[in-house]
């Protein structure tokens, strides 16, 4: 299994700034990756993180609107850009540790753009 | 591209009877399918993995079918608990380790 933390756990925000959402897992990971989950919906995959190369964004979603780093094997940010209040979601990081099995998921932050 | 389905989108039951909740996926080449359960406002919660070679998986008073040629997995729940209700997701992927695509999921709500 994996222990991930995310940072904010909620925040609200005001149209046209940014927020950046940290996810810190216990253990070393090849792949992160990051999903939205809109009001009354599933999760949607937004981008993959690898350690040391570009994300992979998935269609609909833009480096430019999300920007995601990955300074090491534990540790992703992704970033959230002038904001609308379409983005009011949460945002959910994950892992695969081992690289397979199971997929684990952080607790989410619950974003609400006014 | 791969399209994942839940039928029926809430389920109402009284305390005690069984859950039975439907995944289909049009894609029937995946890795493996896992089942998730989503309180309110929370993150999600892993209950079971089942890999493309197997045909069930069983933990407690939950068990998972898979039927990978007909793109179809159930999730039971026996003898069902007010401390059942929750959003029930199923997910797929395509390869080891990979991205998830995931279906509308279940509400379910357990009567006492």
């Amino acid at each position: 299994s994996a222990v991930i933390s995310q940072k904010p756990s909620r925040d609200i925000c005001q149209r046209g700034t940014s927020l950046t959402i940290q996810c810190q897992v216990d253990s070393q990971v090849t792949m992160m990756f990051w999903y939205r989950q809109q009001p009354g919906q599933s999760l949607t995959l937004i981008a993959t993180a690898n350690q040391g190369s570009e994300a992979t964004y998935e269609s609909g979603f833009v480096i430019d609107k999300f920007p995601i780093s990955r300074p090491n094997l534990t540790f992703s940010t992704l970033t959230v850009s002038n904001m609308s209040p379409e983005d009011s979601s949460i945002y959910l990081c994950s892992v695969v540790p081992g690289g397979v099995g199971e997929q684990f998921f952080g607790p989410g932050t619950r974003l609400t753009v006014l | 591209k791969q399209e994942v389905t839940q039928i029926p989108a809430a389920l109402s039951v009284p305390e005690g009877e069984n859950l039975v909740l439907n995944c289909s996926f049009t894609d029937s080449a995946i890795y493996n399918l896992q089942w998730f359960r989503q309180d309110p406002g929370k993150g999600l919660t892993s209950l079971l993995l089942i890999q493309s070679s197997q045909r069930e998986q069983t933990s407690g008073r939950l068990n998972a079918s898979l039927d990978k040629s007909s793109g179809r997995s159930t999730l039971y729940i026996a003898a069902s608990q007010p401390g059942d209700s929750a959003t029930y997701l199923c997910a797929v992927s395509k390869r080891a380790g990979n991205k998830l695509t995931f279906g509308g999921g279940t509400r379910v709500l357990v009567k006492p």
